[in-house]
């Protein structure tokens, strides 16, 4: 079983529509949490931590439910500039696990 | 800062050589590690060192070395490249585990034939 599980996509929107990522690990244990963004042929780039108070930067909100191990990220208000793939990152001990990525395409 | 740099951005091996892929950081970050990204599998973690003189494998470890005399390198060792190691490597550094952002450099991209 993977360490981190993500809906690969692609997720096509419009601009300005709302899009939700989801993401599952398996690790009860596991210490924190992120999001990153990664641009085509490009290395990750951290887009956000996330708390289980939830936390909010701008148009992204990303929430953490210990209890059911999901993670999830709201983009709001979608510029074509957020087209891009959103990797789930976790850490367990010193070690992160990646998720496979869901790709956003964000057309005009 | 130049922040985290690897050397080389490209490179083609042949099966049974060997090389190292360079990375250094001037953050004076402690963690540091290596990922592979293959197409859709994300990124996997290979080897990580905690500060100077550790290091510690990781989820795809077989095929690498590492060594770390100094907090700011890290080079990654290919003992005799196979081509299930054609792949995009990525070196991160970040100034600890736990909540701390990972920096991550350019990447090199390795094919072996």
């Amino acid at each position: 079983r993977k360490e981190v599980e993500q809906d690969p996509g692609p997720f096509n929107v419009p601009e300005g529509a709302t899009v939700a990522f989801n993401c599952t690990y398996s690790n009860s244990a596991s210490q924190s949490f992120f999001w990153y963004r990664q641009d085509c042929r490009k290395e990750p780039k951290l887009l956000m931590s996330v708390y289980s108070s939830g936390n909010e930067d701008g148009r992204f909100t990303a929430q953490l439910n210990r209890a059911s191990q999901y993670i999830s990220l709201l983009i709001r208000d979608s510029k074509l500039s957020d087209s891009a793939t959103y990797l789930c990152v976790v850490n367990n001990f010193n070690k992160f696990y990646f998720g496979s990525g869901t790709k956003l395409n964000v057309k005009p | 800062n130049a922040g985290v740099t690897q050397t080389p951005k490209f490179q083609v091996l042949k099966t049974g050589q060997s090389m190292t892929l360079q990375c250094a950081q001037d953050m004076n970050h402690e963690y540091m590690s290596w990922y592979r990204q293959d197409p859709g599998m994300g990124l996997r973690l290979i080897h990580y060192s905690v500060g100077a003189g550790i290091t510690d494998q990781g989820e795809v470890p077989n095929g690498y070395n590492v060594s770390r005399s100094t907090t700011e390198d890290f080079p990654l060792r290919l003992l005799s490249a196979a081509p299930s190691q054609t792949s995009v490597y990525f070196c991160a550094s970040s100034q600890g585990v736990g909540s701390y952002e990972q920096y991550f450099g350019p990447g090199t991209r390795l094919t072996v034939t």
